[in-house]
């Protein structure tokens, strides 16, 4: 079974602080896929990013960037010179690549309030 | 407008009422789900369907079933509502297992849901 993991349930930045959004996760699987999809206070999910197990490459995204440690099962997501706007939950996913297991696991997603 | 619909977007219900959630795309894409969100434990999947004979039951399926009238509906009941299913439900799609695997689901704004 897949599991994911956001510890932090809550965090509150003041504007122009980096902040990190830790995510873990378990899978059995050597194939699988992670994404971070962010929820505005609107309440639609946003789909931010893809990582798959086999490309272990940072990457950055404008003031977004993804950090995916496989020795650690961690896919980690830092805002650099967080803004109002970046307030929202954020939720880290996975999937396998096994026919049974065809959905998106989420973990319980973290609330980002960052401050004027 | 937008791509996936979900109508109603808020219902108000009672205990033993039958509800009736439904989503309409306009993506073109073969794979449509249902979600739930509850705070603190993310969102869970309650059905998902790969094509209008395909029907599949999710994490959470008890005391929901689905309805896929055509390939651009999808339609989510509680035949007696009861109160632990008032939730936040979303409907997604994706275009085939590529679109699973790369995690990039569209999905609705939501319908919030209060039995009381």
């Amino acid at each position: 079974a897949q599991k994911v993991t956001q510890a932090q349930t809550e965090i509150s930045v003041v504007e122009k602080e980096d902040v990190t959004l830790d995510c873990v996760y378990e899978t059995r699987d050597t194939t699988y896929y992670l994404f971070w999809y962010k929820q505005p206070p609107s309440g639609e999910l946003v789909f931010l990013i893809r990582r798959n197990s086999f490309d272990e490459q940072n990457e950055i995204s404008g003031r977004y960037s993804w950090n995916f440690q496989k020795s650690t099962s961690s896919f980690n997501f830092t805002i650099t010179a967080s803004q109002v706007v970046d307030s929202a939950v954020y939720f880290c996913a996975l999937s396998v690549d096994s026919g049974s297991a065809r959905q998106l696991t989420f973990g319980s997603g973290t609330q980002l309030t960052v401050l004027p | 407008d937008a791509d996936v619909t979900q109508t109603p977007r808020n219902r108000i219900t009672k205990t033993g009422k039958r509800i009736m959630l439904e989503c309409s795309q306009t993506k073109g894409h073969d794979r449509m789900y249902w979600y739930r969100q509850d705070p603190g434990l993310g969102l869970r999947l309650i059905y998902y369907s790969f094509d209008v004979k395909d029907i599949n039951k999710g994490e959470i399926s008890d005391g929901y079933s689905v309805s896929r009238q055509a390939q651009a509906k999808f339609s989510l009941s509680l035949e007696s509502a009861i109160p632990n299913q008032t939730a936040l439900y979303f409907c997604a799609t994706s275009n085939g297992w590529g679109g699973v695997r790369t995690g990039e689901l569209f999905f609705g704004e939501g319908s919030r849901l209060t039995v009381l």
